[in-house]
């Protein structure tokens, strides 16, 4: 139990399906993440919100949208995708300290995402 | 901008050998964190440990070492006496102030295969 749970683990969705993943975090963090994982490839960091807020928008397509309706709930919402979307979707939370020292962020398992 | 490099791509090593994963770094910033995570099979990724930039000991944890040295701007994770357990892909990863959150950039990771 990592403390942050994503539902669904597996998804599979056709290029004009509505879907939604949710993540969870029960530790009391202030900052969520939602991160890409493509086979071979670097994470990449979509979006962070902090204190419900966005802070980062690392240029994503705008049929990823994200929601962070309070500090322990995020979703991404997907919408038209594209088959090179398929990939693991990490969400991940912290305790953003602003600019004091960072502390570590927890991970939770992914969604894997086929788009066919 | 921040950069992460783990040149190893994947490594096969045989149950109770020692195992060096490198990690070198690029930033101007002054004060960050390094980072390193173990991807296991079921996809989360796990916290192993942190670092700051002004702390240079190194650190043993276990069967768990880390190299830290600014002077190569390398931060290298060394599994004594492997195990089949230990086989995952391990991520090295930076983090550097940005504004109200930080954000991690991770290194494209290195497959770690323990045989028995």
């Amino acid at each position: 139990e990592t403390g942050v749970t994503q539902t669904p683990r597996h998804l599979v969705m056709g290029m004009t399906n509505k879907k939604s993943l949710k993540c969870e975090q029960h530790l009391g963090h202030n900052a969520m993440y939602w991160y890409k994982q493509s086979a071979k490839k670097p994470l990449e960091l979509m979006f962070v919100y902090s204190l419900e807020e966005r802070v980062e928008n690392n240029s994503v397509p705008s049929r990823f949208s994200p929601e962070c309706p309070n500090s322990s709930h995020l979703f991404l919402h997907l919408h038209t995708l594209q088959p090179e979307d398929s990939a693991l979707y990490l969400c991940a939370s912290s305790q953003d300290k602003g600019g004091h020292p960072n502390t570590e962020a927890f991970f939770g398992q992914g969604t894997r995402l086929t788009v066919v | 901008a921040q950069k992460v490099t783990q040149a190893q791509t994947e490594i096969s090593v045989v149950e109770k050998e020692d195992v060096t994963l490198d990690c070198v770094y690029e930033t101007r910033d002054t004060t960050y964190y390094l980072f390193w995570y173990k991807q296991p099979p079921s996809g989360e990724l796990v916290f192993l440990i942190r670092r700051n930039s002004f702390d240079e000991q190194n650190e043993i944890s276990g069967r768990y070492s880390w190299n830290f040295q600014k002077s190569t701007s390398s931060f290298n994770f060394t599994i004594t006496a492997s195990q089949v357990v230990d086989s995952a892909v391990y991520f090295c990863a930076l983090s550097v102030p940005s504004g109200s959150a930080r954000q991690l950039t991770f290194g494209s990771g290195t497959q770690l295969t323990v045989l028995p």
